[in-house]
């Protein structure tokens, strides 16, 4: 069965600044998808981002972007000029069922 | 906008209560999930179904069953709660099959057994 391992229980970073969030994961299948979510303190879990693993190029969306690399099972997510609102639970997913325990990202005014 | 909706913010229970959580979603999405968040665990999937009347276990079935007798309603039934069951419940759902589609979440029930 695939897993998810996010290593970093707890992150913090100060306003403006860039933070990474680290993701790997186990597979033995060549064709799936990953996914970064978010949940802000007592408001429904959204999605940031998702990859595509057939796709070698990285995923992006405005100030959040990710560093895929495939063959070492590896999916981390970048969060640039970090603002107060980014402040959450981050979790990474593999396909739609398989989550990591989460990361809980505090962003310092 | 996609909205996935939960019966209950927060719920207590006694031990050995049956308990119904229920969740709807408004945009005919074929697939539902019902997931256990933990501290440190993460989510961890209960059950799921990919259409009407049909379901499937994940990975910690135990102590639960499901429904989903209309599309749009999958309720998560706590047959005999146990104050191990204490935990934030969350529902999602998808467009379709193949891990391949973005889910959308409720804002989850609290429950705790007491």
């Amino acid at each position: 069965a695939q897993t998810v391992t996010q290593s970093q229980p707890e992150m913090s970073v100060q306003e403006a600044e860039t933070v990474t969030l680290s993701c790997t994961y186990d597979t033995s299948e060549s064709d799936y998808y990953l996914f970064w979510y978010k949940q802000p303190p007592s408001r429904q879990m959204i999605l940031v981002i998702r990859q595509e693993a057939y796709k070698q190029q990285n995923a992006t969306e405005n100030r959040f972007s990710v560093n895929f690399q495939k063959a070492a099972k590896s999916f981390s997510l970048k969060i640039s000029d970090s603002q107060l609102g980014d402040a959450a639970m981050y979790f990474c997913a593999y396909s739609d069922m398989r989550f990591g325990a989460g990361t809980r990202l505090t962003v310092k005014p | 906008d996609v909205k996935v909706t939960q019966s209950s913010r927060y719920l207590v229970k006694r031990t050995g209560e049956k308990v119904f959580l229920e969740c709807v979603q408004d945009m005919d999405h074929e697939n539902m999930f019902w997931y256990r968040q933990d501290p440190g665990l993460g989510l961890r999937l209960i059950y799921f179904s990919y259409d009407v009347k049909m379901k499937e276990k994940g990975d910690i079935p135990e102590g639960y069953s499901v429904s989903r007798e209309k599309k749009e309603r999958f309720s998560l039934i706590l047959e005999s709660a146990s104050t191990n069951q204490t935990s934030m419940y969350l529902c999602a759902s998808s467009i379709r099959a193949g891990g391949s589609y973005e889910q959308y979440f409720g804002p989850g029930t609290r429950l705790t057994v007491t």
